[in-house]
């Protein structure tokens, strides 16, 4: 059964860095068939996925339009974990963070992925 | 504003069938496949329906997914007061090339 946990701070000042790290285990980061993905949940914003890596013969990354400027999620190996690094933020960066994975199907010819595993989601403040 | 469409709130009594709605334009909906999560209090968003209409092992056979061109539905029958929640359609936009979500369905057991 994989498992996700995620830590960091929970408290960031503006123009300052988020970093939080999601701890695998169950499955390998450098999975074929998964993806490891970062999503934020806000009442202003509601559900917002924010960017994910993932390994195909080689490291990907895709991101949101909306913080690709700022955000790097990088897999870590050797500890089997990914991270989430979001430049620059703002009180509207506020919100509760989750990882996730997202587990990769073909059916009829055709492949997706969906959410399959969550972390237990972190409330990260921005204040000063 | 979310990109895909879903009512702000429904509700039902114990026993009723409730259905949940999501719209939006083709390139996500159309071409993709859509999937349904619920988020109990306090939780984190847990997979119901995946690839318009598959149930992942554990789901009970009381929630059925549904999808006809730019909308697909989220049908709860036999509702319980368990069942309340909130609930989010969610695809792949191949033009933001990213994972985009409805504004989610808050669900009241009356």
């Amino acid at each position: 059964q994989v498992q996700l946990q995620q830590s960091g701070p929970g408290l960031v000042k503006p123009s300052q860095t988020l970093s939080l790290t999601c701890a695998i285990s169950g499955d390998s980061v450098s999975s074929n068939s998964a993806s490891w993905n970062w999503i934020r949940q806000s009442p202003s914003r509601g559900l917002e996925w924010l960017g994910r890596t993932y390994y195909r013969s080689k490291w990907y990354n895709d991101y949101a339009v909306s913080v690709k400027s700022r955000i790097t999620i990088n897999p870590e190996t050797p500890k089997n974990h990914f991270s989430l690094q979001l430049n620059s933020v703002t009180p509207e960066d506020t919100a509760v963070y989750y990882c996730a994975s997202s587990l990769r199907y073909c059916t009829g010819g055709r492949c997706s992925e969906f959410f399959q595993h969550w972390g237990q989601g972190a409330l990260v403040t921005v204040s000063s | 504003q979310s990109v895909l469409t879903q009512p702000p709130s429904a509700s039902g009594t114990p026993g009723q069938r409730v259905t949940i709605s999501c719209s939006g334009s083709n390139s996500y909906i159309g071409n993709n496949y859509l999937h349904w999560y619920q988020q109990l209090p306090g939780t984190a968003p847990k997979v119901l329906i995946y690839g318009n209409n598959q149930r992942p092992s554990g789901v009970p056979d009381r929630f059925s997914g549904s999808r006809s061109g730019t909308s697909a539905s989220l049908a709860i029958s036999g509702l319980r007061s368990e069942d309340e929640a909130d609930y989010y359609c969610a695809a792949w936009d191949d033009s933001l090339s990213g994972w985009v979500f409805g504004g989610g369905t808050k669900l009241t057991v009356l």
